[in-house]
């Protein structure tokens, strides 16, 4: 069964904006990751952020996490079109790992 | 190994055949798991082990399907009397520790269609 839901569900933007999409999940966390997908094969981890930490950045990605409300946010600054691709947050509990449906990026040129 | 690996990358297989699918994870990685991706649609648990053992295996969709891990190492994953609704990728993860800490790496898939 899946754990996170996305939203939105497709975000569609012109390459430089940024792009924000939103996770939310019910259970109890160790820590939220959120992963890259092209062309429906392997994923690629982006970054990973512990329960007891509220922000997190790595290049042009920020997330932040709030437990309380159990969402997470993806924020991806200044968008390419390399940046095109399904994103999914995967919530972690001691080794079950849960995927929400992912969001599908598309960064327009 | 340098990633986790995954074959087939590509099944074609008739409704009723078995089919295997293999990963092998990361070395030294001590979790490795298993999620079936229908097309365009987001990834649904099948089961996990830590070591050799499976403690999770309500994921798997019906008695049809089945897993097994030898030597902390090496996965099975079979799936018996295919029907066209196994139709998808099936993904193997793996990482390095418990607690779930840890990033965990995906393989590139094994993409199995059902005909």
């Amino acid at each position: 069964s899946q754990q996170g839901e996305e939203d939105p569900q497709a975000l569609s933007i012109q390459e430089g904006e940024n792009a924000t999409m939103n996770c939310s999940y019910k259970t109890s966390i160790n820590n939220l990751q959120w992963y890259r997908q092209n062309s429906g094969r392997g994923l690629v981890h982006l970054i990973l952020i512990r329960s007891n930490e509220r922000e997190k950045h790595s290049g042009r990605l920020r997330v932040t996490l709030d437990t309380s409300k159990k969402s997470s946010s993806l924020l991806i600054t200044a968008s390419r079109a390399a940046d095109t691709a399904s994103y999914f947050c995967a919530t972690v509990y001691n080794n079950d790992m849960r995927f929400g449906a992912g969001t599908r990026l598309t960064v327009k040129p | 190994g340098a990633g986790v690996s995954q074959s087939p990358s590509n099944k074609v297989t008739e409704k009723g055949k078995d089919v295997e699918l293999r990963c092998d994870p990361i070395s030294g990685h001590t979790a490795l798991y298993w999620y079936r991706q229908s097309l365009g649609q987001g990834l649904e648990f099948l089961i996990y082990f830590q070591g050799n053992s499976a403690p999770d295996k309500s994921g798997l969709p019906s008695d049809r399907f089945s897993a097994e891990r030898t030597g902390g190492s090496v996965s099975t994953l079979t799936i018996q009397r295919t029907q066209q609704e196994d139709s998808a990728v099936y993904l193997c993860a793996s990482s390095r520790e418990t607690g779930g800490g840890n990033t965990i790496y995906f393989g590139e898939g094994s993409w199995l269609t059902v005909v």
